[in-house]
């Protein structure tokens, strides 16, 4: 039972517009969040994160929202160019803590020029 | 800026083999760890350390050992590969257990026929 969903595995924006990526969690006990980042043939790349007291964090084009009462999060992608197109993940750790990174299962972002 | 360095990129096995993929970090990075990516699963983790000498299983360890005899070098050994292990393995590592963030290396795929 995944305790991360990413129920999209695939999105397509054109560019310029926003992406919205969304990311479930079942487990109430997770207290960080993190977006990852992956091109093929390339690791994963930390984009950004945010922490439960916050419910939002902004960091250039990239803004997380955190609905703890939906236990819910997105990534908004504002404007989207055709250099995101990728691959993202969502992640959830206790205690923000690395040992405890639970990865939702992706989504493909393709940005059409 | 080497970061995390997997080896090999590419290895096909056949079933009952036995193989080892290498990490190694030059971030002098206290914690190590494996994780497999299948498609529709994200990443699971397999094994991690938080320092020389300490390992410990995480979400899928059957079938693999780790050590970690130094802070640099993390490998990762398949004692008798089966088909089910055909994926690809990304190393990461991190400063430490507070903000959640992985550095991954490139990945290494993993065939078993």
């Amino acid at each position: 039972d995944q305790q991360v969903k990413q129920n999209s595995p695939s999105l397509s924006v054109q560019e310029g517009r926003i992406s919205i990526l969304n990311c479930d969690y079942t487990n109430s006990m997770f207290d960080y969040f993190l977006w990852y980042k992956k091109y093929p043939a390339e690791g994963p790349t930390f984009l950004i994160s945010i922490s439960s007291i916050k419910d939002k964090n902004e960091d250039g084009r990239f803004t997380v929202f955190l609905n703890k009462s939906a236990k819910h999060l997105s990534l908004h992608i504002v404007p989207s160019q055709p250099g995101d197109s990728a691959v993202y993940f969502c992640a959830a750790s206790l205690g923000g803590s690395a040992r405890q990174l639970t990865f939702g299962s992706g989504t493909q972002l393709t940005v059409l020029p | 800026n080497a970061g995390v360095t997997q080896t090999p990129k590419f290895q096909v096995l056949k079933t009952g083999q036995s193989m080892t993929l290498q990490c190694a970090q030059d971030m002098n990075h206290e914690y190590m760890s494996w994780y497999r990516q299948d498609p529709g699963m994200g990443l699971r983790l397999i094994h991690y350390s938080v320092g020389a000498g300490i390992t410990d299983q995480g979400e899928v360890p059957n079938g693999y050992n780790v050590s970690r005899s130094t802070t640099e070098d993390f490998p990762l050994r398949l004692l008798s590969a089966a088909p089910s292990q055909t994926s690809v393995y990304f190393c990461a590592s991190s400063p430490g257990l507070g903000t959640g963030e992985l550095f991954f290396g490139e990945g290494s795929r993993l065939t078993v026929l």
